[in-house]
């Protein structure tokens, strides 16, 4: 079975500071790995993902999430945080060849002006 | 492009009561998704389409849930009777056909059953 663990519920951050949300998984096979935001009563919207090649990847409104393989991590970050970044962050994964995508809990985000 | 639409977005019900949930996917998209959202379990895979064709409902939690998909451009999601603990917010996505492309999210339908 595939699982994502986001271990932490909140982070908080300074505006302008970096931020680090973190994300470990677990599947069979080469993983799907996924980020996604979520902002008070809105669905999901796609923030980038990784499939192969580079592991740093790049994806929307400034963020990046590095894939590190022998610690199944795929953290997301960003060098200077905005307080608009403030909202539900979502890891996923899945295996290759799948297409049922398994979510972390979800982060909290709060930047603090 | 509209998006994904799910229509209400908020429902109240009394316990007992049929819910019908509705999903609009974006057009062309091949593969459909109910998922639902809550506190306790975060967010569930419920059931998935591929070209209108459930492929997978080993999510929906019992026999009160069914799913269809009669046309390319229509979904529901129907509970009855429903029950207090169904209370959660449920989305509907939609995604291309390739393993990865990224799941487009509805904006959900907050059901409160009382």
């Amino acid at each position: 079975a595939q699982s994502v663990a986001q271990p932490e519920d909140q982070v908080n951050v300074a505006e302008g500071n970096p931020l680090t949300v973190k994300c470990t998984y677990s599947v069979s096979g080469n993983p799907y790995l996924f980020w996604y935001v979520q902002y008070p009563n809105r669905g999901l919207q796609f923030l980038l993902k990784y499939i192969t090649g580079d592991n740093l990847v790049k994806g929307s409104y400034g963020f990046e999430a590095e894939f590190n393989k022998s610690q199944t991590s795929f953290h997301l970050k960003k060098p200077s945080a905005l307080v608009s970044d403030s909202a539900l962050y979502f890891c996923a994964v899945t295996g290759a060849g799948s297409y049922q995508l398994t979510f972390g809990k979800g982060t909290k985000l709060s930047v603090i002006p | 492009d509209a998006g994904v639409i799910q229509s209400p977005r908020h429902e109240v019900t009394e316990m007992g009561q049929e819910v019908t949930l509705r999903c609009k996917p974006i057009s062309g998209h091949d593969y459909l998704f109910w998922y639902r959202q809550t506190m306790m379990r975060g967010l569930e895979l419920l059931i998935y389409f591929n070209n209108n064709v459930p492929i997978d409902d080993s999510g929906m939690p019992e026999d009160r849930f069914s799913a269809k998909m009669p046309n390319a451009s229509f979904s529901t999601l129907k509970i009855q009777p429903s029950e207090p603990r169904d209370s959660a917010v449920y989305f509907c996505a939609s995604s291309g056909r390739s393993y990865n492309s990224p799941l487009h999210f509805g904006n959900g339908t907050r059901l409160t059953v009382t």
